[in-house]
C-alpha cells in the first residue's frame, strides 16, 4: 500500500511556543492532503483540507490562524499549531490519497504535549 | 443525527469467537466504504475497503454493506488477542480524495 509519513512522532512543547508537523507521501504525489485530531478514546476529527498551490479548507470551529497549513509541494503538507496552550494537545493525524483513489492512508500520527 | 453511528465499546470477547462489528449512516450518497483498524497511539491502518452494496472476503474478515439498510458490518473469524485494536467504519461518497467520514471507533479486546 501506498506510504505516507508523518514527523515527528511526538513533542513537547511549552506553551505559548509553536510546533510545527511535517506529513509527506512518500511513493506518490498528492494534491490533497487532511489533517485530524483525535483525543482519547474518541474517532478521529477532521480539522482541515490541505490544498497543493491554495488554501486550506478549514472545517467549521477550527481557528485558521491557529493552525496554519502549507501543502507547498506535492508530496508535503506541514500544520503548524501556534501559540500552543495545554488544551493543544493531542494526537494528530494526516492523510492523503493516491492519484484517483478513495482509499486514504494515514501518517503514524503526532502527539503533541503542551506544558 | 451524526452521519454515521457506530457503537464505541469497549468489546470484550474469548479468543477464537466471531466478531461482529458494525455501523449505520444516513447519508445514501455514501458509495465508499472501508474499515480501519487502530491500534494504541499509532495512525490508522486501512483493513477493507468495498464499494456499494455487498460482501467482501480477505483471510479471516469480511466486510459486508447493505445500503438498503444503511448499515455495514466487519466480520472477525478466529479472533486472536493481536486482534485487539481500535476499529473505525469510514465512508465517502466519492472515487477520489475527499472528506471520509468517519465512526466514533469500537474498542475490541480479545482474551487469550
Amino acid at each position: 500500500g501506498a506510504v505516507v509519513s508523518q514527523h515527528p512522532s511526538w513533542v513537547i512543547c511549552k506553551s505559548g511556543t509553536s510546533v510545527k508537523i511535517e506529513c509527506r507521501s512518500l511513493d506518490f504525489q498528492a494534491t490533497t492532503m487532511f489533517w485530524y485530531r483525535q483525543f482519547p478514546k474518541q474517532s478521529l476529527m477532521l480539522m482541515a483540507t490541505s490544498n497543493e498551490g491554495s488554501k486550506a479548507t478549514y472545517e467549521q470551529g477550527v481557528e485558521k490562524d491557529k493552525f496554519l497549513i502549507n501543502h507547498a509541494s506535492l508530496t508535503l503538507s506541514t500544520l503548524t499549531v501556534t501559540s500552543a496552550h495545554p488544551e493543544d494537545s493531542s494526537f494528530y493525524i494526516c492523510s492523503a490519497n493516491p492519484p484517483g483513489s478513495f482509499q486514504a492512508f494515514f501518517g503514524q500520527g503526532t502527539r503533541l504535549t503542551v506544558v | 443525527q451524526k452521519e454515521v453511528e457506530q457503537d464505541p465499546g469497549p468489546l470484550s470477547v474469548p479468543e477464537g469467537a466471531i466478531v461482529s462489528l458494525n455501523c449505520t449512516y444516513s447519508n445514501s450518497a455514501f458509495q465508499y466504504f472501508m474499515w480501519y483498524r487502530q491500534y494504541s497511539r499509532k495512525g490508522p491502518e486501512l483493513l477493507m475497503y468495498t464499494y456499494s452494496s455487498g460482501n467482501k472476503e480477505d483471510g479471516r474478515f469480511t466486510a459486508q454493506v447493505d445500503k438498503s439498510s444503511k448499515y455495514i458490518s466487519l466480520f472477525i473469524r478466529d479472533s486472536q488477542p493481536s486482534d485487539s485494536a481500535t476499529y473505525l467504519c469510514a465512508m465517502s461518497p466519492y472515487s477520489s480524495a475527499s472528506k471520509i467520514i468517519f465512526g466514533s471507533g469500537t474498542r475490541l479486546s480479545i482474551r487469550p
